[in-house]
């Protein structure tokens, strides 16, 4: 069993549209939790960054966090073509040497079409 | 220019062969990283340095070698290249702030015949 797991869709969905994107990890060391966005031919940016357990909103995007349920989550509101990419859940646990250290997973495929 | 340059950019070669890709950054950062994408699995690292004299494994080293030459600079290498090393290859930086946040190159494409 993957220690990341996430729904690699391809998700297709119209303008203006509430995405839920979603992972589910199994280990319990993980403090710290990711989104990444990806364009195609291009590398991972961050996109929401959230410590522990908790909501944190940016713009558009909301990152959930649930340790009690190993479970995250990235809402985008109001979709728009230009959300279509790649996102990339990603986690690593607490200490300095765990920096950079990152488990992913397998990352969904987002369409937002006009 | 981007901050995190990596070539080749695309590379097909043979079984056997021995394939540099090599990655060099301008922000300044003290920790590298390769990390390799494929389709269904994600990104997964090789290796990682957090400084010149630092060279630490990542969760699938076997079959890879690694050199940090500078402050900027760190090369991925493939002894003796098999198919199924056939991937997209990313390096990455970070500085060890707070969020952990890593930059990304634009990836080297990897075919292996």
């Amino acid at each position: 069993q993957k220690e990341v797991e996430q729904d690699p869709g391809p998700l297709s969905v119209p303008e203006g549209a509430i995405v839920s994107l979603n992972c589910t990890y199994s280990n319990s060391a993980f403090q710290y939790f990711m989104w990444y966005r990806q364009y195609s031919r291009k590398g991972p940016e961050l996109l929401m960054y959230t410590y522990s357990s908790g909501n944190k909103e940016d713009g558009r995007f909301t990152a959930q966090v649930d340790k009690s349920s190993k479970y995250i989550s990235l809402f985008i509101r109001d979709s728009q073509p230009s959300d279509s990419a790649t996102y990339l859940c990603a986690m690593r646990g607490a200490g300095g040497t765990s920096y950079g250290k990152l488990t992913f997973g397998q990352g969904t495929i987002l369409t937002v079409h006009p | 220019d981007a901050d995190v340059t990596q070539t080749p950019r695309n590379r097909i070669t043979k079984t056997g062969k021995r394939i540099m890709l090599e990655c060099s950054q301008t922000k300044g950062h003290d920790r590298m990283y390769w990390y390799r994408q494929d389709p269904g699995l994600g990104l997964r690292l090789i290796y990682y340095s957090f400084d010149v004299k630092d060279i630490n494994k990542g969760e699938i080293s076997d079959g890879y070698s690694v050199s940090r030459q500078a402050q900027a600079k760190f090369s991925l290498s493939l002894e003796s290249a098999i198919p199924n090393q056939t991937a997209l290859y990313f390096c990455a930086t970070g500085d060890g702030g707070y969020t952990g946040e890593l930059f990304f190159g634009e990836g080297s494409r990897l075919t292996v015949l």
